[in-house]
């Protein structure tokens, strides 16, 4: 069965980095994209980017453009996402979520059990 | 502010249908039949009820549908039940370099 498994939780300064992994098994990692989608404490959804694991092209939200980086090890069927220079409202659980669109119409089945971040000084 | 409109909240009795509306625009909803639905209870990673507008993920009940009509999507669950008590979130697919946006949710009440 598909599973997205995540690192667990975070506590980082402002101006820090964080580093989310999620590992993906039961299906074939490089065949579908990988999306990261935030949700700060009592808020809604917000999309921050995209990752082919295939080619490991990228796309990101304008709102995190230079400040996210996704990559991928196909090796291990894992995901990255990386955040700098964080600030307090960056304090928000991360999912990564498998697009099962093969057009990449971002549509997410299946979502990891979320990470949450916590930025403070 | 989210880029897709949704009610804040709706309820309903148990036995009885709600429907839940998504606003958006010729470049997000309106442009393609890339809208899903998700369901999310509280301190879980959201579910995928809907997608593609109105087809349903295997093991999703024919409670729930979806349909859209221009540049509105609406999200129906009929014959309501205590467990689809939950906050629910519409997505669409964008023309945008942000691919996709979501809705700001809506917080369901089975009364």
């Amino acid at each position: 069965q598909v599973q997205l498994v995540q690192s667990g939780a975070e506590v980082k300064k402002p101006g820090a980095s964080v580093k989310v992994s999620c590992k993906a098994s039961g299906y074939t990692f490089t065949g579908y994209y990988m999306h990261w989608v935030r949700q700060a404490p009592g808020q809604g959804l917000e999309w921050m980017g995209r990752i082919n694991p295939n080619s490991g092209g990228t796309n990101y939200a304008q709102k995190f453009q230079g400040r996210v980086t996704m990559t991928r090890d196909t090796s291990i069927s894992t995901a990255y996402m990386e955040l700098s220079r964080l600030r307090s409202d960056d304090t928000a659980v991360y999912y990564c979520a498998r697009d099962f669109s093969l057009v990449g119409a971002t549509t997410f089945d299946y979502w990891g059990q979320g990470t949450l971040v916590t930025v403070s000084s | 502010q989210s880029a897709l409109t949704q009610p804040a909240s709706v309820s309903g009795s148990p036995g009885q249908s709600i429907t839940i509306s998504c606003t958006g625009t010729s470049s997000d909803v309106g442009g393609y039949n890339y809208v899903s639905w998700y369901q999310q209870h509280p301190g879980k990673a959201p579910k995928l009820m809907i997608y593609e507008v109105s087809n349903r993920p295997s093991g999703v009940p024919d409670r729930f549908s979806g349909s859209k009509s221009g540049n509105t999507a609406s999200l129906t669950i009929s014959g309501l039940q205590a467990e689809d008590e939950a906050d629910y979130y519409c997505s669409s697919y964008t023309s945008s370099s942000t691919l996709a946006v979501f809705g700001g949710g809506t917080k369901l009440t089975v009364l």
